[in-house]
């Protein structure tokens, strides 16, 4: 069935460095690709997606890169901020049939100020 | 700006008995969606719910769990008997048919002793 790997599982920065998470996907298939950020005990909020067809997307300190050949995608976070500090998750999934969204791991960002 | 909304926030039942989770979606999205996250995991897919029918359902989505749209805007998940197992946080989720991005609600932990 369809997995994504999420990597690492923990990332502690110095406030103002950038941080870098890495999904890979199993279904190529997959054309579209969320990364969501989850706060203790709250909903996971989307912070950026991507479609299959664009390489990469970038909003103000937030970029993700897609690599459909290698089905792998990244997060990145510039010039961190304490208040980044929460849990990333990456998913994958298939636009045209249902669009389940299916999940990484989670990243536990500690930013350290 | 409109958010999808869970009841209740917290439940505990008894092993055995029968919970009924409620959500209710943004008013102008017509996919549906439950996902669970047990406690330190990564967030699972249980189904999905499209015109008043099911879409996609997930091996956990079993016999003793059910979706229903009674009514014009709420979204319901029963769970008829309820395992330790099933312990969790359930989230909704919606979209529209314009974009891909799932909205989830706050979710409803779910403690079953």
């Amino acid at each position: 069935g369809e997995n994504v790997e999420q990597h690492p599982s923990t990332l502690s920065v110095q406030e103002g460095d950038s941080a870098v998470i890495k999904c890979t996907y199993s279904d190529s298939a997959s054309n579209y690709f969320p990364w969501y950020k989850q706060e203790l005990g709250k909903r996971p909020q989307l912070i950026i997606d991507i479609r299959s067809n664009v390489g990469e997307k970038k909003d103000q300190r937030i970029a993700v890169t897609l690599n459909k050949t290698a089905k792998h995608f990244s997060l990145h976070i510039t010039e961190t901020q304490p208040e980044d500090s929460a849990v990333y998750f990456c998913a994958a999934s298939f636009v045209e049939y249902g669009n389940k969204l299916v999940f990484g791991a989670g990243t536990i960002l500690r930013v350290k100020s | 700006e409109p958010e999808v909304t869970q009841t209740p926030s917290h439940q505990v039942t008894q092993m055995g008995q029968e919970v009924i989770l409620r959500c209710v979606p943004i008013s102008n999205h017509l996919y549906f969606y439950w996902y669970r996250q047990i406690l330190g995991q990564k967030v699972e897919f249980l189904v999905s719910f499209y015109n008043n029918e099911i879409s996609e359902k997930s091996e956990i989505f079993d016999d003793q769990f059910s979706v229903e749209r009674p009514d014009g805007s709420n979204f319901t998940l029963k769970i008829r008997s309820t395992k330790l197992e099933d312990s969790a946080m359930y989230f909704c989720a919606s979209r529209t048919t314009y974009t891909d991005t799932q909205y989830f609600g706050p979710g409803t932990r779910l403690t079953v002793l």
